[in-house]
């Protein structure tokens, strides 16, 4: 079974404090790699995407990935309120269109 | 601004009953997907298409089947609804091929099968 597998949580972080959450994937030769932020009873949103080994960085956001270890992760730096949702990583597996969702992971940041 | 639109927030159905989902994608986006949420089960694929009158099975097709008669807009049916259908179902688009292919997702319908 080709899974992608995240912490379920809840992470709770301080605000102003970097939230860090992480997801693994099975499959080795995934090449393309999400994350999603989901406010509670809305849908997903594309936050971050990534492709190649290492770091991306888009403002307060940056999503790491190690192909090798088949580790993708996303640092939240300066954490607000406003973050407090439940992240999903989603990677494709076994398809070029077709992407595979971890469970999500749900952050509270505390005033 | 681009735009996926599902055709009702909230649905309320009666065991037995034909449901109809309806989705809309505004992108020209030739890949549709439709997906159920549940608490705990996280995001599950139940059927997708790539192109207009082509479709396949996700995960969890049982129970369901979809249409695609337009590139933009791609249905989901419950032939014969029930109760544990109740959830929350999300439709997304998407582009083909390599580079940024992320989904987009509609606004999402909860329907209640009583």
């Amino acid at each position: 079974q080709k899974e992608v597998e995240q912490n379920s949580g809840p992470l709770s972080v301080p605000e102003g404090a970097i939230a860090s959450l992480n997801c693994t994937y099975s499959d080795r030769v995934s090449q393309s790699f999400f994350w999603y932020r989901q406010y509670s009873g809305k849908s997903p949103e594309l936050i971050m995407s990534i492709y190649s080994n290492g770091d991306k960085e888009d403002g307060r956001f940056t999503a790491q990935l190690n192909k090798a270890s088949q580790y993708v992760s996303l640092l939240i730096r300066d954490s607000q309120p406003s973050d407090s949702a439940t992240y999903l990583c989603a990677v494709n597996i076994g398809s070029n269109y077709k992407l595979t969702f971890g469970k999500g992971t749900l952050l509270t940041v505390n005033p | 601004d681009v735009k996926v639109t599902q055709s009702s927030r909230y649905l309320v159905k009666r065991t037995g009953e034909k449901v109809f989902l309806e989705c809309v994608q505004d992108m020209d986006h030739e890949n549709m997907f439709w997906y159920r949420q549940d608490p705990g089960l996280g995001l599950r694929l139940i059927y997708f298409s790539y192109d207009v009158k082509m479709k396949e099975k996700g995960d969890i097709p049982e129970g369901y089947s979809v249409s695609r008669e337009k590139k933009e807009r791609f249905s989901l049916i419950l032939e014969s609804a029930s109760t544990n259908q109740t959830s929350m179902y999300l439709c997304a688009s998407s582009r083909p091929g390599q580079g940024d292919y992320g989904y987009t997702f509609g606004s999402g319908t909860r329907l209640t099968v009583v």
